[in-house]
C-alpha cells in the first residue's frame, strides 16, 4: 500500500465546475505540500499546510491531521487550471513523499 | 536570480559514465533539496541540504549517487557509473528555511542513459 494516496488519478471537468482533489496519508507528518505541475512545464508549490484551511485565490486547500486526509479544492475552474496536482506529506525531517498525482483536464 | 535554476536542462549519456548536475538555489535561501521523476515512478526525495550540511542522505538510491554543497549556495549532484534506470528528471528545490517555508522547484534536468 502507498503512503501516500490521491483520488481520482485522472478528472475532467467542464469549466467553471467545481473541482475536489483528495489525499490520504498513512505516514506521521509535520505539514503538507500540494504541488501542481504543467504538462512540460516545472512544479510550482501551491500550499504548504500544517492545520485547518487555506486559500489562495481559486484555491482552497484543507488538512485534517487526525484523520489523516486532506483535500484541495478549485472553485470556477478553468481551462488553465489543466495540469497534475499532487499531494506531499512531510515527515519530521523534511522529507516529502509524494504521491502519484491527479491529472485534471478542464474542457472549456 | 529570480529563480531555482539548474544546468543542463538536458543531458544524454551512455552508460558507465559519470554526470554531474548543478542547481542554483534562490539568493538567500539556506535549504536545497533535490528530488527525481522518473516516468511511472513518480516523484521521490532524494536528499536535502541545510547550509551546507546534508542531515538525511537516506533517498540517495545507491551509493552511485552524491551530493554536495559548497558555501551554502550551489550544489552538485553526481551520478557515477549510470545505469539506465538512472534516466529521469532531475529536480532541485530551495527554501529559505528547511522544513517551514514554501519550496521553489527548478525546471530540472532530464537525464537520459543510453
Amino acid at each position: 500500500k502507498n503512503e501516500v494516496e490521491q483520488s481520482p488519478q485522472n478528472l475532467t471537468a467542464q469549466e467553471g465546475e467545481f473541482i475536489t482533489i483528495n489525499c490520504s496519508y498513512s505516514v506521521g507528518i509535520s505539514a503538507l505540500h500540494w504541488l501542481q505541475q504543467h504538462p512540460g512545464g516545472g512544479i510550482v508549490s501551491l500550499f504548504m499546510l500544517s492545520s485547518g484551511k487555506k486559500k489562495h485565490g481559486r484555491l482552497i486547500a484543507t488538512i485534517n491531521i487526525q484523520e489523516k486526509h486532506s483535500s484541495l479544492h478549485i472553485t470556477a475552474s478553468h481551462p488553465r487550471d489543466s495540469a497534475v496536482y499532487i499531494c506531499a506529506p512531510r515527515g519530521s525531517n523534511y522529507k516529502l513523499t509524494f504521491g502519484k498525482g491527479t491529472l485534471l483536464t478542464v474542457n472549456p | 536570480g529570480a529563480g531555482v535554476s539548474q544546468s543542463p536542462s538536458n543531458k544524454v549519456t551512455e552508460k558507465g559514465k559519470d554526470v554531474e548536475l548543478r542547481c542554483d538555489p534562490i539568493s538567500g535561501h539556506t535549504a536545497l533539496y533535490w528530488y527525481r521523476q522518473s516516468l511511472g515512478q513518480g516523484l521521490e526525495f532524494l536528499i536535502y541540504f541545510q547550509g551546507n550540511s546534508a542531515p538525511d542522505k537516506s533517498g540517495l538510491p545507491s551509493d552511485r549517487f552524491s551530493a554536495e554543497r559548497t558555501g551554502g549556495s550551489v550544489s552538485t549532484l553526481t551520478i557515477q557509473r549510470t545505469q539506465q534506470e538512472d534516466s529521469a528528471v532531475y529536480l532541485c528545490a530551495s527554501s529559505f528555511l528547511a522544513g517551514v517555508d514554501t519550496q521553489y522547484f527548478g525546471p530540472g534536468t532530464r537525464l537520459t542513459v543510453l
